[in-house]
């Protein structure tokens, strides 16, 4: 039974660039949330999608936009990259609206870097 | 609003010792969640135990074992006899209904080293 996968592993962008992250999740889980990990940080949420609808969104700005496809999976969108956008990128999928409160399933994430 | 502190930013053991992650939280809510996960080198993680804020009773599970209590807002977790495989970043998390949806905050980390 596959867990969450996610795609690329690594990406080094240039500043200004926009770059699409993407994340399938575990098998029967149907809400994807995405956090943002800078280095010698805890995750921070960035948004969920439930029923391809962003249900929630945390303290980032608009340049970071999302979808969630009819199969449950997701990619996350950052435009305009700031050197700051530099982070691992984990995807979490659980089942519900309200699956945070049984836990999640992570991805192994994205490292992206912005030069 | 939610939050999750772990004061301790690293700890360093020497392998076959115990040792106890701290973690204090805050909420408002009366019903919440807490969690803690393992987060090794390979970025992933792992999903080690959850309580639910009606359920103070301890738990051990093989060399894991957790110490919730809510008079003290406090949630933390021992290794007993620490093995090198426990290296790795962990992570505190509380969900509560703000917002509605239960999206868990998580706490800064805490890097166990254990040395051989």
């Amino acid at each position: 039974d596959a867990g969450v996968t996610q795609s690329p592993t690594h990406l080094i962008k240039t500043r200004g660039q926009q770059v699409t992250l993407r994340c399938s999740p575990k098998s029967g889980h149907d809400t994807v949330s995405w956090y943002q990990q800078a280095l010698g940080q805890g995750p921070q949420f960035i948004f969920q999608y439930y029923e391809e609808e962003e249900r929630q969104r945390g303290n980032f700005p608009d340049r970071f936009s999302g979808h969630q496809f009819p199969n449950y999976s997701s990619e996350l969108n950052v435009n305009a990259l700031l050197l700051g956008d530099s982070a691992l990128y984990l995807c979490a999928s659980s089942s519900g609206s309200a699956g945070g409160a049984y836990g999640y399933t992570f991805g192994s994430g994205t490292r992206l870097t912005v030069v | 609003a939610q939050k999750v502190t772990q004061a301790q930013t690293e700890i360093s053991v020497v392998e076959k010792e115990d040792v106890t992650l701290d973690c204090v939280y805050e909420t408002r809510d009366t019903t919440y969640y807490l969690f803690w996960y393992k987060q090794p080198p390979s970025g992933e993680l792992v999903f080690l135990i959850r309580r639910n804020s009606f359920d103070e009773q301890n738990e051990i599970s093989g060399r894991y074992s957790w110490n919730f209590q809510k008079s003290t807002s406090s949630f933390n977790f021992t290794i007993t006899a620490s093995q090198v495989v426990d290296s790795a970043v962990y992570f505190c998390a509380l969900s509560d209904s703000s917002g509605g949806s239960y999206i868990p905050t998580f706490g800064r980390g805490t890097s166990l080293i254990v040395h051989p």
